[in-house]
This record gives C-alpha cells, sequence and structure tokens, in this order.
C-alpha cells in the first residue's frame, strides 16, 4: 500500500540558508500535518491543512511558512535557517472532517544545520 | 507537568516476556494514540483508540477514559519489538490533528 512520502531524506544546510521539505500524503488522503522532533526530543506539531487551508497551528517559528497544493501535497518552507533547526521533520497525512481520525506518518526528512 | 505521561521511560525485557508500557494524560481527548518509532526515526502507527480496548497481532492496547490512563500490551515480546513506544492525545475540541506527545518508552527486548 502507497504510504506518505518525504524528501528529500536527509539535508545539510548551513546558517542562514533556506530550505524545503516536501510531503506527499497517502491517496485520497486531504489532510498534512507537520512535527519537529529535535535531537532527544519528542514531537511537536508544527502546523496542518486540511483540503488545502491551514487548519491549525502550533509552535511553527515566523521563519517558517507552509502550503498545502491542489494535489494535497505539501512544502514546508524554512528561511534563515539556525542551528536549532536541525531536527527530524515528520509529514503525516489523514481522511479529514474529524479529530478522530489515524495519522500515517511519513519516513521524515533530517535536517542538519551547519 | 506534561499533558501525557509515560512509564516507564525505560524498559528493558527478555525474549518472551509480557510488556506493559503506561501513559497518563491531564487533557480531556477525543483520541488517545500508540506510535512506535524505530532507530533512523520512523514512526509507525499502531492504534487510535477512543474507548475500550483493541487488538492486533500481540500487541493489545486499552483505554479507560475516566482515569485518563492508557495501556498498551505486548505479548510473547520479540528483540524486533525494541523500539520507542510513544503515546500521544487528539486534545478534546481542539483543532484536527494537533497530537500532544508523551516523551516515550524505549523499550530493549533481548534475545
Amino acid at each position: 500500500a502507497a504510504g506518505v512520502i518525504q524528501s528529500p531524506r536527509h539535508l545539510i544546510k548551513e546558517k542562514r540558508e533556506t530550505a524545503t521539505l516536501k510531503c506527499y500524503p497517502i491517496p485520497r488522503h486531504d489532510t498534512v500535518y507537520w512535527y519537529q522532533q529535535g535531537p532527544g526530543q519528542d514531537p511537536q506539531f508544527l502546523i496542518s491543512f486540511y483540503e488545502k487551508m491551514q487548519s491549525d497551528k502550533g509552535s511553527i517559528p515566523d521563519r517558517f511558512s507552509a502550503q498545502q497544493f491542489s494535489d494535497y501535497h505539501s512544502e514546508l518552507n524554512m528561511s534563515s535557517l539556525e542551528l536549532g533547526d536541525s531536527a527530524l521533520y515528520f509529514c503525516a497525512s489523514s481522511q479529514g472532517g474529524t479529530s478522530v481520525v489515524t495519522q500515517y506518518f511519513g519516513p521524515g526528512t533530517r535536517l542538519t544545520v551547519l | 507537568k506534561n499533558e501525557v505521561e509515560q512509564s516507564p521511560q525505560n524498559l528493558t525485557a527478555q525474549e518472551g516476556e509480557f510488556i506493559t508500557i503506561n501513559c497518563s494524560y491531564s487533557v480531556g481527548i477525543s483520541a488517545l494514540h500508540w506510535l512506535q518509532q524505530h532507530p533512523g526515526g520512523g514512526i509507525v502507527s499502531l492504534f487510535m483508540l477512543s474507548s475500550g480496548k483493541k487488538k492486533h497481532g500481540r500487541l493489545i492496547a486499552t483505554i479507560n477514559i475516566q482515569e485518563k490512563h492508557s495501556s498498551l500490551h505486548i505479548t510473547a515480546s520479540h528483540p524486533r519489538d525494541s523500539a520507542v513506544y510513544i503515546c500521544a492525545v487528539t486534545n478534546y475540541g481542539g483543532s484536527q490533528g494537533n497530537l500532544i506527545f508523551g516523551k516515550g518508552t524505549k523499550l530493549s527486548v533481548k534475545p
């Protein structure tokens, strides 16, 4: 069965650079969530989209932005990267309409900021 | 105090042992999730519960809404069960999908 796809899987950037992470949800899933997991930390919710509209916002820095496109894939744009942005970024997808849904997680993108 | 607390933080078991991981939460929830994270990071959703009990293979998850407590049980544990098990909740009335995560229980099953 198709799973959530994230690209790239690994990314190395310098401080103050920009990065774009992509998430392709499971076919027919209309909801995408982004999470950030720092080294040794539990995941933190960043932002979610339902039917191409932002549905919830968590601890996402102002330097980050995200959107969901017409094909339901999502991109997380990160600017002015800082060392503390080094983390594993997970995307998850689900079929929306309720909060009681199973989220399916992607493999994550490991971002390293040097 | 964290909104989602797990115990134990670390657990070492011998192959074949019955394992229980506990999760307590302090917020109203619409659902509780048990997730598995392997070394290297990938997260797999094991269960989503809003009441009662669910079973999948050797895994059993239960939830007691009144006591705000859930348990994940692994029967006949195997070294391939070694992973971090994370409890996460969807806050009742919160916007869709905003999972609140526990800090995880690191399980190591020895052959």
